[in-house]
């Protein structure tokens, strides 16, 4: 089967610029997750989508970041304006619900300048 | 609140055996996973455990004992690609999945 999609690969933007992110999930797979990874850590999660509603957006900056899943399928992440700190890689995953199987993209690496 | 903790670092020698730890405190226990992650790559899974005991999968296995909140992954027969982050992860409330900071394997020779 074909895996999860993200594009672009890398991204780099002045601070203050907007970026966004686009996502693909494993077809069938309505669970679909935005994860940021800052270097040397482990991925925090950002948001959380079942089919078109979210679920968790408790870690979303609200006030900068924004995510949508319309139709339920392909998915955007938005940073409006960024900042020196958004600098990680973003990645998405999707799941079939309740199976425990996470299937993560290849991320997108930002670098805020 | 939601603790995954993991040793930041670990070094050890080719052809020998190396346990990584992790301990959880989370709000819901879905299970618990594994992921090997090589520098600018992303995340892939190598195990997964729900119920107490080992699971064996060729050179890793992991174990897991949900009184305890503990799990620890064995790599054996270390091979130079086998350098790479470990990150320990636990499906927690909804689903979702929590990591810890992940311990960063480096194999010598």
């Amino acid at each position: 089967e074909a895996g999860v999609a993200q594009s672009p690969r890398y991204k780099i933007i002045e601070k203050r610029q907007s970026v966004a992110f686009w996502c693909n999930p494993i077809s069938g797979h309505a669970t679909l997750y935005w994860y940021q990874q800052i270097l040397g850590q482990g991925p925090k999660l950002l948001i959380q989508f079942q089919n078109n509603g979210v679920v968790d957006d408790s870690q979303l900056p609200k006030d900068r970041f924004s995510a949508e899943r319309l139709k339920g399928v392909d998915s955007t992440l938005k940073i409006q304006p960024a900042k020196l700190e958004d600098s990680a890689v973003y990645l998405c995953a999707s799941s079939l619900v309740g199976s425990g199987g996470y299937t993560f993209g290849s991320g997108t690496r930002l670098t805020v300048v | 609140g939601q603790n995954i903790d993991q040793p930041t670092e670990m070094t050890a020698t080719e052809g020998a055996i190396v346990q990584i730890n992790c301990t959880y405190q989370t709000s819901g226990f879905n299970g618990l996973f594994w992921y090997q992650q090589h520098a600018g790559e992303a995340p892939t899974f190598l195990s997964y455990n729900v119920l107490d005991g080992l699971e064996e999968k060729g050179r890793f296995s992991s174990f897991l004992s949900r009184s305890k909140g503990y799990s620890y992954l064995l790599l054996k027969e270390l091979q130079m690609k086998d350098s790479a982050s470990y990150l320990c992860a636990v499906s927690s409330d909804g689903g979702k999945l929590i990591f810890g900071q992940g311990t960063e394997l480096s194999v010598k020779p």
